[in-house]
């Protein structure tokens, strides 16, 4: 049983650029959800895809924006990268209909900006 | 909105001591309450989590953790820690019902032998 997967692992971008990574949720899963973790600190909310729409967002520029595909799989999209993108960007799926369905997380990619 | 302190940023212990991660957090809402763990280049791992009920609650490899509603508190707790619990752990909580993880900062615990 396949968990979360996420791709690149590892990616190092310049200022301005765009970036896209890509998420596969646990099997059977159906939502969606980004986190950014910059060095030291804990993980802050992006947002959430459900249905492939957008549910709930965090405290982040629309710069970062992000897609659903009917496969349930999603991608996150930065614009105009800034020194402080740079960060390990969690992907975690639950699944709706399951009441308290924890999350599980991949193992993140690792985007520098330099 | 929700949020969460960790009032210890490192915790070296020694193998085989009890450990203790302190956990506060601030929510004008019922609230769920969670503890993950982050080994190096890996992602977060759930190890237990408190929805309703029973304020003590045990997770995996031997860790448990007491929901304190009077003090805001989910302190997290293992009698005897082995050199592979060394890691980064993180507390979140979350409104009842949501899925949107406010987390700590982070404790990083290091068990020597």
């Amino acid at each position: 049983d396949a968990g979360v997967t996420q791709s690149p692992t590892h990616l190092i971008k310049t200022r301005g650029q765009q970036v896209t990574l890509r998420c596969s949720p646990k099997s059977g899963h159906d939502t969606v959800s980004w986190y950014q973790q910059a060095l030291g600190q804990g993980p802050q909310f992006i947002f959430q895809y459900y249905e492939e729409e957008e549910r709930q967002r965090g405290n982040f520029p629309d710069r970062f924006s992000g897609h659903q595909y009917p496969n349930y799989s999603s991608e996150l999209n930065v614009n105009a990268l800034l020194l402080g993108d740079s960060a390990l960007y969690l992907c975690a799926s639950s699944l709706v209909s399951v009441s308290n369905s924890p999350l599980h997380f991949g193992n993140g990619t690792r985007l520098t900006v330099t | 909105a929700q949020s969460v302190t960790q009032l210890d940023s490192q915790v070296p212990v020694f193998e085989e001591a009890p450990v203790e991660l302190r956990c506060n957090y601030s929510s004008s809402v019922s609230v769920y309450l969670f503890w993950y763990v982050q080994y190096p280049n890996q992602g977060l791992q759930l190890l237990l989590k408190y929805l309703s009920g029973s304020t003590l609650v045990k997770g995996i490899n031997g860790f448990e953790a007491e929901f304190n509603k009077s003090q805001t508190s989910f302190h997290l707790r293992k009698p005897s820690v082995h050199i592979s619990d060394t890691a980064e752990y993180f507390c979140a909580v979350t409104p009842s019902g949501n899925y949107k993880l406010s987390f700590g900062a982070g404790t990083t615990v290091t068990v020597r032998a």
